[in-house]
């Protein structure tokens, strides 16, 4: 069955420290991968995706097939970082799973 | 541009009426998804459109709920005889294309639905 497990709901940091959300998943075959991101009072939108292997404002995030991760980072936090933050995985068909969503604080 | 508008925003329906939920993908895009938001959790899969082809509707939790797209644009999502369970906020999404490699999706801002 194809999941995705974020295990923290809440990440608290202070600006310019390191952050990194994490992202598991389960899926048998090759999927993409994907973080969207949600600012206050915005719609969900893309971040990054793993084939496009770039960094968004910042944001990195490397596929562990062996780890089955797709982990995101970013070494210098901002404050406007402070968002919700989904990964994604889409398997063979049409259907995209999201997991519930890590809540980035961070502190000036 | 403008992008995916959803209508209405709010709804409150009470159990055991029937509600009907609008998205307007922009304009051109070939693929349609929708989702369930529960409170807490990340957006669930209902069902995907590409053109006014119901291609997967695999997430569709019970024959009460029925999405449909009859030009290939824009989408309603049917629900009949609503229950507590169904409160949530409904997301649509369009996508200009679906090929492996450019499935980003623009979503819109969602209808939050109750129902009481």
């Amino acid at each position: 069955a194809q999941r995705v497990t974020q295990p923290e709901k809440l990440l608290s940091v202070f600006k310019g420290a390191p952050v990194e959300l994490k992202c598991n998943y389960s899926y048998s075959g090759s999927p993409e991968l994907f973080w969207y991101v949600q600012y206050s009072r915005q719609r969900l939108q893309l971040l990054l995706r793993h084939i496009s292997r770039e960094s968004i404002k910042g944001f990195t995030a490397d596929l562990n097939k062996g780890e089955t991760s797709f982990h995101l980072k970013k070494p210098f936090a901002q404050e406007e970082d402070s968002a919700m933050y989904y990964c994604a995985l889409r398997g063979g068909g049409f259907k995209t799973i999201f997991g519930a969503g890590t809540r980035l604080f961070v502190k000036a | 541009g403008a992008g995916v508008s959803q209508s209405p925003r709010y709804k409150v329906a009470k159990r055991g009426q029937d509600v009907a939920l609008r998205c307007d993908p922009i304009s051109g895009h070939v693929s349609l998804f929708w989702y369930q938001q529960a409170l807490g959790q990340g957006p669930e899969f209902l069902t995907y459109f590409q053109n006014e082809a119901q291609l997967d509707k695999s997430g569709l939790p019970s024959d009460r709920f029925f999405a449909e797209r009859p030009e290939g644009s824009v989408s309603t999502l049917k629900i009949q005889r609503t229950q507590q369970e169904d409160s949530a906020v409904y997301l649509c999404a369009s996508s200009p294309r679906w090929d492996r490699g450019l499935g980003e999706q623009y979503f819109g801002p969602g209808t939050r639905l109750t129902v009481t």
